[in-house]
């Protein structure tokens, strides 16, 4: 199993350019995130889904739109992007909700927005 | 917006010393998790904690959960190179709720 991939794992943009990250994962799981990690900042939800076919906001929404087609793909979409967005991306999936539950991450694209 | 701090941010201990690195709120979390992240990685999942008072113990690492379910502690026992990365700790307010992360703490081993 190869768990969770992104692509890229590097990026740079342009401001204004868009993007998509892909997240696949191969665990059958229902849950998928999508965080950003800024230094000192830890790591913070920008969307995540529930199942197939739904979405919905985290802490830091603004600027990004995400889509969940397949259970095994959750997509991040840059419209227009920014400096502000540079960090590095990271999805993760897991089974269930439930507090005991373990969220198993990706390597990370990191991208820098000029 | 509940906030997990973490502390110290950095720390550069010598091999076989021990630490400690804490993760404080003033909100009450119903689990709380550890996590290591090595560079160019994303963070694996060391432990959960859910009941006040818990403490769980890895090989040299050892986690609390305070009394009260708003501050954590990892203390690694004659710490080792194979110990450096980046700790962070996150919590969630209740089963269904998202997880917040803590700054981070980098931890540092030298041989």
């Amino acid at each position: 199993n190869a768990g969770v991939t992104q692509t890229p794992k590097f990026r740079v943009l342009k401001t204004g350019q868009s993007m998509t990250l892909l997240c696949a994962q191969d665990m059958n799981h229902e849950y998928m995130y999508w965080y950003r990690q800024d230094p000192g900042m830890g790591l913070r939800l920008i969307h995540y889904s529930v199942g197939e076919g739904t979405t919905a906001k985290g802490e830091v929404p603004d600027g990004y739109n995400v889509s969940r087609l397949k259970k095994q793909n959750f997509l991040l979409g840059l419209e227009s992007a920014a400096p502000s967005q540079t960090s590095v991306y990271f999805c993760a999936s897991s089974y269930t909700d439930r507090v005991r539950e373990t969220q198993y991450f990706g390597p990370g694209t990191r991208l820098l927005v000029l | 917006t509940q906030l997990l701090e973490q502390s110290p941010q950095f720390l550069s201990i010598q091999e076989g010393e021990n630490l400690t690195v804490y993760c404080n709120s003033s909100s009450v979390f119903s689990s709380l998790q550890w996590y290591r992240q090595e560079p160019g990685e994303g963070p694996v999942l060391l432990v959960t904690v859910v009941t006040g008072g818990e403490v769980k113990k890895l090989k040299r690492l050892t986690f609390q959960f305070g009394d009260a379910r708003k501050d954590s502690s990892l203390h690694i026992t004659a710490a080792q190179p194979g110990d450096t990365g980046l700790y962070l700790c996150a919590g969630a307010a209740a089963a269904g709720n998202k997880l917040t992360f803590g700054g981070g703490t980098r931890v540092l081993v030298k041989p």
